[in-house]
């Protein structure tokens, strides 16, 4: 059964730093891997997707890793600012379970102006 | 394209009643995935469905859950008898197609309280 742990629970950071978000799941036999961002009361909007077959993306200031043989992902945030406050999500796909995502508990992420 | 919605944002029910949660998905889509938010806890898949198909129910609760998704209006997440422990946030995506790789758009979800 897959599983997916993200540390730290909670972190905060100074306006401006640079932060990295971890995600760890103990089946490496995943299709893809998916950072969400959940704001308050708010759905769920995806940040990046990662393939299996890839080992990063980009968007602007965000970059995620994914090493599939070790189960880890990370997430990257560069210049960090007071509107990235919110909670991140890491989200696997696995290959038998096709459609399933299967969600870690988040990163709540403060950023201090 | 109006994104995936789902109402009512938030319900408020006591113990013993019914709770009626609906999601209508992202136009063009036919794939509907519900999943539940209990507090301090990751999401957790509960149903997929198609239009008037129940493709995989496994992380449904046995029993006083129940999901449709007719093949006109709304898909519809039921839950007979609400007890405390049903309090969480339940969020509905949609797909265009299904599938591996298929991406799941997320609606705000319904935070359900049960007094």
């Amino acid at each position: 059964k897959q599983e997916v742990t993200q540390i730290p629970a909670a972190l905060s950071v100074p306006e401006g730093e640079n932060l990295v978000l971890n995600c760890s799941f103990t089946d490496s036999a995943i299709y893809n891997l998916q950072w969400f961002r959940q704001d308050p009361g708010k759905g769920l909007t995806s940040l990046l997707l990662i393939q299996s077959s890839q080992r990063e993306q980009t968007s602007g200031r965000l970059n995620a890793s994914l090493d599939k043989s070790s189960g880890r992902s990370t997430l990257y945030i560069a210049a960090s600012q007071p509107g990235d406050s919110a909670t991140y999500l890491c989200a696997v796909r696995n290959e038998a379970g096709s459609y399933q995502l299967t969600f870690g508990k988040g990163t709540k992420l403060s950023v201090i102006p | 394209n109006a994104g995936v919605m789902q109402n009512p944002r938030h319900l408020v029910r006591r113990r013993g009643q019914e709770a009626r949660l609906r999601c209508s998905p992202m136009k063009g889509h036919s794939h509907v995935y519900w999943y539940r938010q209990l507090p301090e806890e990751g999401l957790k898949f509960m149903v997929y469905l198609q239009k008037e198909n129940i493709i995989d129910e496994s992380g449904m609760p046995k029993e006083r859950f129940s999901a449709e998704f007719p093949k006109e209006g709304p898909s519809i997440l039921r839950i007979q008898q609400v007890v405390r422990g049903d309090s969480a946030a339940y969020f509905c995506a949609s797909s265009p197609q299904g599938g591996r790789g298929d991406t799941q758009y997320f609606g705000p979800g319904t935070r359900l309280t049960v007094l």
